[in-house]
């Protein structure tokens, strides 16, 4: 089936490590997005990209870092200048022609400990 | 830029009532409109989008939305309350093609939605 996959669904970091989630897709999409969700915050934008080999920050970048090598995949790496990481991460696609339409992986709860 | 407020961070309903959450933008240029499901746990699923079309939308489980312009609002609504729709609705905004924010969603804070039996 065709969709997006988040791994791991849970982590635990210790504080100072840099831990890395997974994102891939099977959607043919050309844009992927992370977002952090906290509790009564919503979700809000870190990262972006339109295409291979090119990303923009969103609103909340700082401490966090993406690449995008391949179509299919956009980690996210959340270092240790992350402050405040503990929060579930939701990676999202975007369809082509479809009025805007993103759609979301199932989410990955990071916990530092 | 854009923001979306949503009204009642939590909303209770008994099942069979009418759900109604509230949803209002601000926006520069005409929007593009989101309502998102997620359940625990869970990522999140699109129940309906408004593109500029027909300002009422319908949407996946009986839910539908009317876009108001002239009220910046755009609410979600279900005529009868299903114990199954207990989950947290997300309201989000976006530029349309050509704008600066296309391609990216600002979201509402959220309300969660408890139904009663």
């Amino acid at each position: 089936d065709g969709g997006i996959t988040q791994s791991p669904k849970y982590l635990f970091r210790k504080e100072g490590q840099n831990v890395t989630l997974s994102c891939e897709q099977n959607l043919n999409h050309d844009a992927m997005y992370w977002y952090r969700q906290d509790p009564g915050q919503g979700l809000r934008l870190i990262y972006y990209s339109q295409i291979v080999n090119d990303f923009q920050k969103g609103d909340i970048a700082e401490g966090y870092s993406v690449s995008r090598e391949k179509k299919e995949s956009f980690p996210l790496t959340v270092t240790s200048a992350q402050k405040n990481p503990t929060a579930f991460y939701l990676c999202a696609s975007r369809a082509p022609y479809s009025g805007n339409t993103i759609y979301f992986g199932e989410g990955s709860w990071l916990t530092v400990v | 830029a854009q923001s979306v407020t949503q009204l009642g961070s939590h909303v209770s309903v008994s099942e069979g009532a009418l759900v109604l959450l509230r949803c209002n933008y601000s926006s520069s240029v005409p929007p593009y409109l989101f309502w998102y499901v997620q359940y625990p746990n869970q990522g999140l699923q699109l129940l309906l989008k408004y593109t500029s079309a027909a300002t009422l939308v319908k949407g996946i489980n009986g839910f539908e939305a009317e876009f108001k312009k002239s009220e910046t609002s755009f609410h979600l609504t279900k005529p009868s309350a299903h114990m199954s729709d207990a989950a947290e609705y997300f309201c989000a905004v976006s530029d349309p093609p050509g704008g600066t924010s296309y391609g990216k969603l600002t979201f509402g804070q959220g309300t969660i939605l408890t139904v009663h039996p």
